[in-house]
């Protein structure tokens, strides 16, 4: 059975870092790429970032550009998020997602629960 | 990165069929066939109903259905049931390793 169980939310302070994790089970992590998608509260989804399997193709949302970076760690069936410079508008419900495919292509089969970050002083 | 455009609310009674429009540009729905769509129950992980625009993962009743034209996507739902009563989103690459959603459409069954 396929699980991806996120961690590393809370609340934290505007300007300051946090970094989100992402445990995968249950399928060969590194023959897919992975997704972070967002829900702030009450609001649609939107996609944060991606990366594809070897960490080769990495991409953001142009509001995550410079702040934010994903990575990987194949050998630990892990996917991080690295938050910095955080803004109240990022907060929101995180989700960790599988891809299909080895790269990005969006078709995201999996999902894990969320970890809700709140971004407030 | 501008959000894919849907309409905010689509109703149905039990039975009939609705459509579902997602409209982006040259540079997103009309360059890939990579078009996905969600469903989305209140307080539960979204779940993939409909990738490469018309594909429907195994365990997806087949009464969802998925196409595009053009910068449009367009997902169907025939034989509205209760049950489908959510939130739907529509995904597309967009080049370079990024996404872009639409805005989501909430789903009334009357």
């Amino acid at each position: 059975e396929v699980q991806l169980v996120e961690s590393g939310g809370g609340l934290v302070q505007p300007g300051r870092s946090l970094r989100l994790s992402c445990a995968a089970s249950g399928f060969t992590f590194d023959d897919y790429a992975m997704h972070w998608v967002r829900q702030a509260p009450g609001k649609g989804l939107e996609w944060v970032s991606g990366i594809s399997w070897n960490s080769g193709n990495i991409g953001y949302a142009d509001s995550v550009q410079g702040r934010f970076t994903i990575s990987r760690d194949n050998a630990k069936n892990s996917l991080y998020l690295q938050m910095n410079s955080l803004r109240a508008e990022d907060t929101a419900l995180y989700y960790c997602g599988k891809d299909m495919a080895y790269d990005s292509t969006g078709n995201i089969d999996y999902w894990g629960q969320g970890t809700l970050v709140t971004v407030s002083s | 990165q501008s959000a894919l455009t849907q309409p905010a609310s689509v109703s149905g009674s039990p039975g009939q069929s609705i459509t579902i429009s997602c409209t982006g540009t040259s540079s997103d729905v009309g360059s890939y066939n990579l078009v996905s769509w969600y469903q989305q129950h209140p307080g539960k992980a979204p779940k993939l109903m409909i990738y490469e625009f018309s594909k429907r993962p195994s365990g997806v009743s087949n009464r969802f259905s998925g196409s595009k034209s053009g910068n449009t996507a367009s997902l169907t739902i025939s034989g509205l049931q209760a049950e489908d009563e959510a939130d739907y989103y529509c995904c597309s690459y967009a080049g370079s390793t990024t996404l872009v959603f639409g805005g989501g459409t909430k789903l009334t069954v009357l």
